[in-house]
């Protein structure tokens, strides 16, 4: 069964840009969730999708966005890039939406900021 | 909304010593807190969980203890060898696939 799947996995940008990152997750897991990796904060949850339905929001300003489609796959976009924006990027998947179940990390996409 | 906070931050052990790592949080809902190992350049991996109706639970060299009354819970590690050097997260979730983690302990394992 192949795991969750992040790309890009490398990608840099300059301020101002925006980005979209795409993960597929494992084949039957319906919810998908992004957390943000840094040195200085951690792992931070950013949303969590279901259904195509977003179902939790952490506390990130509008510029970051996503959307999950039918087949379970899911985008995130950031707008207007700030250096502090800086991350790895983590998708993970679960067979189930609530917190009955493992969740399953991708590689991640690095996403660094000029 | 929910904090956890984690300690130690770095913890050197010698090998075939034990390593506990603690955390507390601050949401009396929280009901799941799963630990994450995440070695350096990969993803982080679920290495065991416990549930808030559950005051231990044991996986080989691995233990997780949960306090609902004090809001702590501790990972524990006996026998520790080389490959357990990792960094370690706690985390805790009230609902949903929403996990708030701790900072992270850097666990290194002296051969």
């Amino acid at each position: 069964k192949a795991g969750v799947t992040q790309t890009p996995r490398y990608l840099i940008k300059t301020r101002g840009q925006q980005v979209t990152l795409s993960c597929s997750p494992i084949s039957g897991h319906r919810s998908v969730s992004w957390y943000q990796q840094t040195p200085g904060q951690g792992l931070q949850f950013l949303f969590e999708y279901f259904s195509e339905t977003q179902r939790n929001k952490g506390n990130f300003p509008g510029r970051f966005s996503g959307r999950q489609f039918s087949n379970s796959r899911s985008e995130m976009n950031v707008s207007t890039l700030e250096l502090g924006d800086s991350a790895l990027y983590l998708c993970a998947s679960s067979s189930t939406g609530g917190n009955t179940g493992e969740l399953f990390f991708g590689e991640g996409s690095r996403l660094t900021v000029l | 909304g929910e904090n956890v906070e984690q300690h130690p931050s770095t913890l050197s052990v010698q090998e075939g010593d034990s390593a506990v790592i603690k955390c507390t949080y601050s949401d009396s809902a929280s009901n799941y807190f799963p630990w994450y190992k995440q070695e350096l350049g990969k993803r982080p991996q679920l290495i065991i969980d416990i549930r808030s109706n559950v005051g231990e639970k044991k996986d080989q060299r691995i233990a997780v203890t949960l306090n609902k009354t004090a809001k702590h819970f501790s990972l524990h590690i006996t026998e520790t060898q080389p490959e357990d050097s990792a960094v370690y997260f706690c985390a805790a979730s009230i609902e949903g696939n929403m996990l708030t983690f701790g900072g992270g302990t850097r666990l290194m394992v002296k051969p």
